[in-house]
């Protein structure tokens, strides 16, 4: 079965400063992978996904992921944050058709200094 | 753009009750599902659907049931609530369609409190 692991639980970050939010999974296959973005009392928003092709992806609101095997890794970046960065941020692995069936990490916090 | 409605933001029940979640996608998406989120435990998948009147069980399914009459609605059905279904409860759609990855749209979350 899969799974996905996110080291940390909250992040501290000036604004301007850079981010990168940490992902680790384990699955069989070749992986469908996602970011997630969680603002306070909303739903979650899709940044970002890979499947397969550059390892380097680009996503919404200033977001890049790369995928590296090797370490099974799928870390989030963003090089200059902003205040509304201020979100839960979750990381998943897909499996079965197209990767439809979703395991999440348990999600880091981002808070965001002036 | 997709819209998922979720019939309440926030809902509080007594331990024993039997209570409905209702969840509705205006996207005609052939795929829904049922999730709750907890504290450092990220969402954990209860049951997803991949049509009318088809169900199946997801990580979590104990103590939960669903039902899906029609393409648009999903609904979370906890028989006899208890204080560990306290939690939020976020529903998904998608559809085939979309291509080789396929995307899940989140409604809003229903908070739900068991006393």
């Amino acid at each position: 079965a899969q799974s996905v692991t996110q080291p940390d639980i909250h992040i501290t970050v000036s604004e301007g400063a850079s981010l990168e939010l940490r992902c680790n999974y384990s699955y069989g296959a070749t992986p469908y992978l996602f970011w997630y973005v969680q603002s306070p009392g909303q739903g979650l928003q899709l940044l970002l996904k890979y499947f397969s092709g550059d390892t380097l992806v680009q996503g919404i609101k200033g977001f890049e992921a790369e995928f590296k095997r090797s370490q099974s890794s799928f870390n989030l970046r963003k090089p200059s944050v902003h205040w509304s960065d201020a979100a839960e941020y979750f990381c998943a692995v897909g499996a079965g058709a197209a990767g439809n069936k979703l395991t999440f990490g348990g999600g880091t916090r981002v808070l965001v200094k002036p | 753009d997709v819209k998922v409605t979720q019939s309440s933001r926030y809902l509080v029940k007594r331990t024993g009750e039997k209570v409905f979640l209702e969840c509705v996608q205006d996207m005609d998406h052939e795929n829904m599902f049922w999730y709750r989120q907890d504290p450092g435990l990220g969402l954990r998948l209860i049951y997803f659907s991949y049509d009318v009147k088809m169900k199946e069980k997801g990580d979590i399914p104990e103590g939960y049931s669903v039902s899906r009459e029609k393409k648009e609605r999903f609904s979370l059905i906890l028989e006899s609530a208890s204080t560990n279904q306290t939690s939020m409860y976020l529903c998904a759609s998608s559809s085939p369609r979309q291509g080789a990855t396929v995307e899940q749209y989140f409604g809003p979350g229903t908070r739900l409190t068991v006393t």
